[in-house]
């Protein structure tokens, strides 16, 4: 079955460095890619999103690319703040209704 | 917020037992999904429906758990005779049509 590999499983970096963190995808069929972003107590949410057809894209301090080829995508987080601390979750989809988690990675920034 | 909510947020019960939970999804969302996320781990698909149709259930979902979308708006999730095995985060999101899944809050079930 579909299954995406997500690593580090914990990361630490200091506040104002940057942060990755890289998945993999067994599914060739996987066209939609999110991540989110979760924070104790709370559900998952949205923070950016990367479609099959785009091979990079920016939101302010976040940047997701994709290697379709390789089947890796990953997550760029620049000038990291103390709020940036949580878990993040990779996730791919065939058509954006069942979604394919990896398991996490608990990033914490360093004062 | 993400206008999705669960309830009850946290439920313990004695193995056994019955448990019945509630997800109220945004309320022009036409999609809503239930997912389960055990500790130190990502949520993984239960099902989801369209309206009120049950499209699609993961192997996950045996036979002691039902879940319902009965006019299209709320939904249950029921698991019968609950196992320790069963303890996880019960999420629910919603989302219309192929749009972003807005996530719940999550019910945490701890059975004894």
């Amino acid at each position: 079955g579909e299954n995406v590999e997500q690593h580090p499983s914990t990361l630490s970096v200091q506040e104002g460095d940057s942060a990755v963190i890289k998945c993999t995808y067994s599914d060739s069929a996987s066209n939609y890619f999110p991540w989110y972003k979760q924070e104790l107590g709370k559900g998952p949410q949205l923070i950016i999103d990367i479609r099959s057809n785009v091979g990079e894209k920016k939101d302010q301090r976040i940047a997701v690319t994709l290697n379709k080829t390789a089947k890796h995508f990953s997550l760029h987080i620049t000038e990291t703040q103390p709020e940036d601390s949580a878990v993040y979750f990779c996730a791919a989809s065939k058509r954006n209704d069942k979604i394919i988690f990896g398991k996490g990675t608990r990033l914490h920034i360093l004062p | 917020d993400t206008g999705v909510s669960q309830d009850p947020r946290h439920k313990i019960t004695k193995r056994g037992q019955n448990v019945t939970f509630r997800c109220d999804p945004i309320s022009e969302h036409n999609r809503l999904y239930w997912y389960r996320q055990t500790l130190g781990q990502g949520p993984e698909f239960l099902t989801y429906f369209q309206n009120e149709a049950q499209l699609e259930k993961s192997r996950l979902l045996s036979d002691r758990f039902s879940a319902e979308r009965p006019k299209g708006s709320f939904s249950t999730l029921e698991i019968q005779r609950t196992e320790q095995g069963d303890s996880a985060m019960y999420l629910c999101a919603s989302s219309l049509n192929l749009g972003e899944q807005y996530f719940g809050p999550g019910t945490r079930l701890t059975v004894t």
